[in-house]
């Protein structure tokens, strides 16, 4: 099992462009989540998912948008790059059972100039 | 607004001292709070606790939770440089699925 992946691992983008992370999961797990994490911020929830064809805002939505056409895979879409998007980007996975243990991917770190 | 704040933010000790980290939180309709250990990338699932009073293990590390005071310790006995990390603790609410994550706390240990 590969367990959580996310493309690319780095990105560096220019103010205004766009760009798609893209978090797979071999798990067959339910849920899905997009997480920023800045320092002295923490992890901040960005969007979620908690089944094929559904999505949800999470803290801090804006500026992105995201899909999960496919139950193992989460895409997180960021349509007009800004430098305050700079940052690394977690995407987890977790059961829906009563465990809530998510499992992390190892991170994209997105720099915008 | 809820609410999960950690102390200290960091932290740096001498391999076999003992430490303790702790979580706060102010949320609505509780249900359960995660520590999670992250090194140099992916967070990994330490513990999760959902009542108040009953202390969970796992080797040189444990947890308890105080419901009533609304927070969380974690303690690590006989600190050892591979317990360097940041330290994260996450509360989940009756609300949706969103989990609630503190700022962390970044524990070095050095021989």
């Amino acid at each position: 099992n590969a367990g959580v992946t996310q493309t690319p691992k780095f990105r560096v983008l220019k103010t205004g462009q766009s760009m798609t992370l893209l978090c797979a999961q071999d798990m067959n797990h339910e849920y899905m989540y997009w997480y920023r994490q800045d320092p002295g911020m923490g992890l901040r929830l960005i969007h979620y998912s908690v089944g094929e064809g559904t999505t949800a805002k999470g803290e801090v939505p804006d500026g992105y948008n995201v899909s999960r056409l496919k139950k193992q895979n989460f895409l997180l879409g960021l349509e007009s790059a800004a430098p305050s998007q700079t940052s690394v980007y977690f995407c987890a996975s977790r059961y829906m059972g009563h465990s809530y243990e998510q499992y992390f991917g190892p991170g994209t770190r997105l720099t915008v100039t | 607004e809820d609410k999960v704040v950690q102390s200290p933010l960091s932290l740096v000790v001498h391999e076999g001292d003992t430490v303790t980290l702790n979580c706060s939180y102010e949320v609505t309709n509780f249900r359960s709070l995660l520590w999670y250990k992250q090194e140099k990338k992916a967070p990994t699932f330490l513990f999760m606790l959902t009542s108040s009073g009953i202390e969970k293990k796992s080797g040189r590390l444990s947890s308890i939770l105080d419901k009533k005071e609304l927070f969380s310790i974690l303690n690590i006995t006989a600190t050892q440089t591979g317990d360097s990390a940041i330290y994260l603790c996450a509360v989940r609410t009756n609300t949706g699925n969103q989990f609630y994550f503190g700022t962390g706390t970044s524990l070095t240990v050095i021989p």
